[in-house]
This record gives C-alpha cells, sequence and structure tokens, in this order.
C-alpha cells in the first residue's frame, strides 16, 4: 500500500514537555511536509524538507523542529510544548518541492497539551 | 487582517446542483491551491492553479491575478462532496507567505 502514514494519531501530554511524530510515505516522493490545523480549523504550512533543502517558515517557535533519517521519513520534535501547541499536525509528500505540485496527506496527529 | 477571504462560509446543496467557491486575496500573487477537507479530517490536494482555468471531472479552478480572486466550480454536486473546501496561497516568498483561507463548508443533502 503507497500512502501517507502518520503515528501517534493522537497524544496527550503536559505544558513542558517533550514530543515527537512520525511520518512516513511509501509514494517515492522526494519532498515532505508538515503543517498545523488550529482548533479554527486554521491551516499553516511549518516545513518543508527534501534531500537538498529545509525550508521553515519563519513564523514557526523554534522549539519545533523537524527530523529526518531518509527522504521517506520527517518526524516532527516539539521539544518543550505550550498550551497553544495543541492542534492537528498533518504530515505531506509530493514529487517536486515547492507548494505547486499535488501533495498526499496523512490522516494527522492530534495532540492536547494539558 | 486576513490575507485570503474564502466565501461563502458555508453552504448547503441539494444534490445535483451546482456550486461556486471564492477565495479573494489581497496582494499579488506567487502561486495557489486548492485543498478538499473530508468531515472526518483527511486533506486532499484538488488543485494547482496560479492562473487561468484547470478541469478535473466535475471541479474546475479559475484564477483571475488581475481581479486577485480564485473560484472553484463544483458541477452536478453529490453527496460524497460535503466536506470542506481550502483555498491556499502564497503572496509572498517563503512559507510565511503561504495563507490557507478559512474555508467554506459545503453541504450536499439528497
Amino acid at each position: 500500500e503507497t500512502a501517507v502514514f502518520q503515528t501517534p494519531n493522537y497524544h496527550v501530554t503536559q505544558v513542558g514537555n517533550e514530543v515527537s511524530f512520525n511520518c512516513k510515505q511509501t509514494l517515492g516522493h522526494d519532498t515532505m511536509y508538515w503543517y498545523k490545523q488550529d482548533s479554527k480549523k486554521l491551516l499553516k504550512i511549518m516545513f518543508s524538507y527534501n534531500n537538498k533543502q529545509l525550508i521553515v517558515n519563519e513564523t514557526v517557535p523554534r522549539r519545533f523542529s523537524p527530523q529526518s533519517s531518509d527522504k521517506a521519513h520527517l518526524n516532527l520534535r516539539i521539544k518543550s510544548v505550550e498550551p497553544e501547541d495543541s492542534a492537528v499536525y498533518l504530515c505531506a509528500s509530493s514529487s517536486l518541492a515547492g507548494v505547486q505540485d499535488t501533495q498526499y496527506f496523512g490522516p494527522g496527529t492530534r495532540l492536547l497539551v494539558l | 487582517g486576513q490575507q485570503v477571504q474564502q466565501s461563502p462560509a458555508s453552504l448547503v446543496l441539494q444534490e445535483g446542483e451546482n456550486a461556486e467557491l471564492q477565495c479573494n486575496f489581497s496582494t499579488s500573487l506567487n502561486s495557489m491551491q486548492w485543498f478538499y477537507q473530508r468531515p472526518e479530517g483527511s486533506l486532499v490536494s484538488l488543485f494547482y492553479n496560479p492562473s487561468g482555468t484547470k478541469q478535473s471531472g466535475r471541479l474546475t479552478s479559475t484564477t483571475v491575478i488581475k481581479e486577485r480572486r480564485s473560484s472553484l466550480h463544483i458541477s452536478s454536486s453529490q453527496i460524497t462532496d460535503s466536506g470542506t473546501y481550502l483555498c491556499a496561497m502564497e503572496l509572498g516568498t517563503g512559507y510565511q507567505n503561504f495563507y490557507f483561507g478559512k474555508g467554506t463548508s459545503l453541504t450536499v443533502i439528497p
């Protein structure tokens, strides 16, 4: 099966903890992305990464960092979570770099920070 | 203020009716996409359409840069079209200038 997989589906944690979300794509794509969708359903792109370049949305706090072992994996680490980090985090991939290409999304990881 | 405005915020259609969704933007456009979010939350990329008209099945996207708008036309709506339609626009260089609209929630009833 070729798709974008995310784990966990749901995570509850306390303020100040570190969390890490996994994303794997089996589509053979070169570029992967992380998005955040807040409680008002507003989406924001956070990062994109391929084997050559990391592009960061400069409004993303520095406690967020992407981690990649190979082009099929892009994990998201949050160093010290805060209440406003509660959201759904969506991973996506595309064949070409940049936002011009069709992106394929994972099911999302819902984070709740208490 | 909101860089990308979508209208209407919500829409209810009877199956078979057509829909026209609008997305307006405030400054010059580098690129734009239309996305569809299913009721359970999964997201699908529909069109990359920075200018002109593109069609895929019953969906047609038209972007008119001079008028600072993009539209998504859904013809012969089906119940399975229900969900949220989002436009996203790159209004400058860098992802901090990649803005999503708040979406149009579409409900198609029998």
